[in-house]
């Protein structure tokens, strides 16, 4: 059975600073990996889809990396601000069970101002 | 467009009533979702409606009842549900496929007294 594992469970940073976010898994056996972002009591938004060939994406301040034979995933955020303090999300599509995305309970970020 | 819609935002229901949620996409996708989100807990998938067909119930009690009427609309039909049930409850949906996104819409916050 899938297991997604998102470290820290929280991070507080000061604005400006860059930061890594981290999702681990245990079955390599994967179609892609999204990382989404939540806000307090809204739905998902996609921030990055990575396929199982690839190794990154980047959008913005963005970048996603995928080591599927480590099974880990990163979500580096670049020159954080006050407006990305969110809950984020990784989630895989597993071969194993493809319509289903298997979640890591997510990394709750602060940026302080 | 990348957009989900759902109504209504909120929803209080008594475990007597019988209440529907909605969700509709304009994107052309042809697989949607259902999943119940607690809080401070990752969504879990209830439901998937492949081409209009339920493919998917993850064992979900009987009092939640999905329904696809046409490739743009989903609905969410509740009865006799209990306390427990209070939750986010997010609709996605994606192309056909397990390569593509899950694109969520902003949920509807149920609470059940």
């Amino acid at each position: 059975k899938q297991e997604v594992t998102q470290i820290p469970a929280a991070l507080s940073v000061p604005e400006g600073e860059n930061l890594v976010l981290n999702c681990s898994f245990t079955d390599s056996a994967i179609y892609n990996l999204q990382w989404f972002r939540q806000d307090p009591g809204k739905g998902l938004t996609s921030l990055l889809l990575i396929q199982s060939s690839q190794r990154e994406q980047t959008s913005g301040r963005l970048n996603a990396s995928l080591d599927k034979s480590s099974g880990r995933s990163t979500l580096y955020i670049a020159a954080s601000q006050p407006g990305d303090s969110a809950t984020y999300l990784c989630a895989l599509r597993g071969r194993r069970s493809n319509y289903k995305l298997t979640f890591g309970k997510g990394t709750l970020l602060t940026v302080n101002p | 467009d990348t957009e989900v819609t759902q109504t209504p935002k909120h929803l209080v229901m008594g475990m007597t009533n019988k209440k529907s949620l909605k969700c509709e996409q304009h994107m052309g996708h042809r697989a949607m979702y259902w999943y119940k989100q607690k809080a401070k807990k990752p969504p879990e998938l209830m439901f998937v409606y492949s081409y209009e067909k339920l493919s998917i119930n993850e064992s979900v009690p009987s009092r939640f009842s999905p329904e696809c009427p046409n490739s743009s609309l989903l609905n969410l039909h509740l009865h006799a549900l209990q306390p427990e049930d209070s939750a986010l409850y997010l609709c996605a949906s994606s192309p056909q496929g397990a390569h593509y996104e899950q694109y969520f819409g902003p949920g509807t916050r149920l609470t059940v007294t």
